[in-house]
């Protein structure tokens, strides 16, 4: 079953405490980003990744980072989380023909919960 | 510039009846404008999309209008039903690899 996969979907932290949210996909998509979705903001983007090793920013890059060392797989890393980096956050994968080529689609996650206290 | 607009935040409909949900966007530079649905604890999935060079699309019981002067685009979900509930976000694109999104679209159906 072609699916993305995050872990934790829930977590509770406190400021400060490096964590890592994985992901990883299993349809050999070139193309993996990372969203927050907070209520009444839509999805924001944080990080993209067109293939391996090749990563960008997004809109709201601030306090995260990734690396794409496998095709599969793409962390997320908050050094060190703070209350505003309380959100729902999700990883999406496409082809490498991006979001725009015809109905290219970007599979989700299901999500991971993050509180920050 | 970067925004794409999404209105009304939240939406009652009759079962059977049409829910309408509107966006509207400044920069002209974007190309492509999908329709994303989204089920409490689940991720986003797509729904419908369209190019500016066309007014309309229809899938289903689904529609995309396009109004490319007026720089506004909605959805037309015909003959809704409760199985419709969910949230919806319209997107517009920046890149071929970034999505700008709209705050999203909580839709009830009332059987």
């Amino acid at each position: 079953e072609a699916q993305v996969t995050q872990n934790p979907r829930y977590l509770i932290t406190v400021t400060g405490k490096k964590l890592t949210v994985t992901c990883s996909q299993n349809m050999n998509h070139e193309y993996m980003s990372w969203y927050r979705q907070d209520p009444g903001l839509g999805l924001r983007q944080i990080y993209y990744s067109m293939n391996v090793e090749v990563t960008d920013k997004g809109d709201v890059p601030e306090g995260y980072k990734v690396s794409r060392k496998e095709k599969r797989n793409f962390p997320l890393i908050l050094e060190s989380p703070s209350p505003n980096q309380t959100s729902l956050y999700f990883c999406a994968s496409s082809t490498n023909r991006g979001l725009t080529y015809s109905n290219t689609e970007a599979f989700f996650g299901q999500g991971t919960r993050l509180t920050v206290v | 510039q970067q925004q794409v607009k999404q209105s009304p935040q939240s939406l009652i409909v009759q079962k059977g009846g049409i829910s309408i949900i509107n966006c509207a966007y400044e920069n002209t530079a974007f190309d492509y404008f999908p329709w994303y649905q989204q089920f409490p604890g689940k991720g986003p999935a797509l729904l419908i999309a369209i190019r500016p060079d066309v007014s309309e699309k229809k899938e289903g019981r689904f529609t995309i209008s396009f109004n490319k002067s007026a720089k506004q685009f909605s959805l037309h979900i015909m003959d809704s039903q409760p199985g419709d509930s969910a949230t919806y976000f319209c997107a517009a694109s920046i890149t071929d690899y970034q999505l700008i999104w709209g705050a999203g679209t909580k839709l009830i159906i009332k059987p």
